[in-house]
């Protein structure tokens, strides 16, 4: 099955600094790469996605980016602020399984 | 649209009883997936339904088990409670049947004493 691995698991960095996360999965069948962001004690949230036939994707101060060849993608924050504190998670979808595959998480701390 | 909810969001069980949770998706999505969060294995795929059909399952013993009706609303019960199964039951909804955005509900805390 799919396995992804995701680092680091926390990261910790200055108010307006740049925060990157990398993820690399296993199964070169995967065709789906969301990332979520997980306030304490609420939801996670779709911030992001990229599907395998792009390569990059932006929105506003997030970014992704995949590797189809490594199997790696990356989420980057610029500009971080305070209130982009919180534990992300990757995950890639194959299509053959059917499912969700979640990376371990990064605990992201921005200090002002 | 109303985003997805689940009740109950709190529920204290003991040992060796068994316990059903409820997940609505948003109005239109039919696709229905449900997952296991603990502090020690991060968020862990339980099943899939999408239509009424359980399309895949993860690697759960068989005390956990779910159904769809034809609303799409989900529900997913685990029998003989053990300690272990005490976490944060998140489901989600997508539109699309594969490869979809999966967005989540508040979760269910179970805690199993």
């Amino acid at each position: 099955g799919e396995n992804v691995e995701q680092h680091p698991s926390t990261l910790s960095v200055q108010e307006g600094d740049s925060a990157v996360i990398k993820c690399t999965y296993s199964d070169s069948a995967s065709n789906y790469f969301p990332w979520y962001k997980q306030e304490l004690g609420k939801r996670p949230q779709l911030i992001i996605d990229i599907r395998s036939n792009v390569g990059e994707k932006k929105d506003q101060r997030i970014a992704v980016t995949l590797n189809k060849t490594a199997k790696h993608f990356s989420l980057h924050i610029t500009e971080t602020q305070p209130e982009d504190s919180a534990v992300y998670f990757c995950a890639a979808f194959i299509n053959a399984g059917n499912m969700l595959t979640f990376g371990g998480g990064t605990r992201l701390m921005v200090k002002p | 649209k109303a985003g997805v909810t689940q009740t109950p969001r709190y529920l204290i069980k003991t040992r060796g009883q068994q316990v059903t949770l409820s997940c609505s998706p948003i109005s239109g999505h039919r696709s229905v997936s449900w997952y296991q969060q603990t502090p020690g294995q991060g968020l862990q795929f339980l099943f899939e339904y999408f239509s009424e059909t359980q399309r895949n399952k993860g690697n759960f013993p068989g005390r956990f088990s779910g159904r769809q009706f034809s609303n799409s609303r989900s529900e997913m019960n685990v029998s003989t409670l053990e300690l272990g199964d005490s976490a944060l039951y998140l489901c989600a909804s997508s539109e699309r049947q594969a490869g979809g955005e999966q967005y989540f509900g508040p979760g269910t805390r179970l805690t199993v004493t």
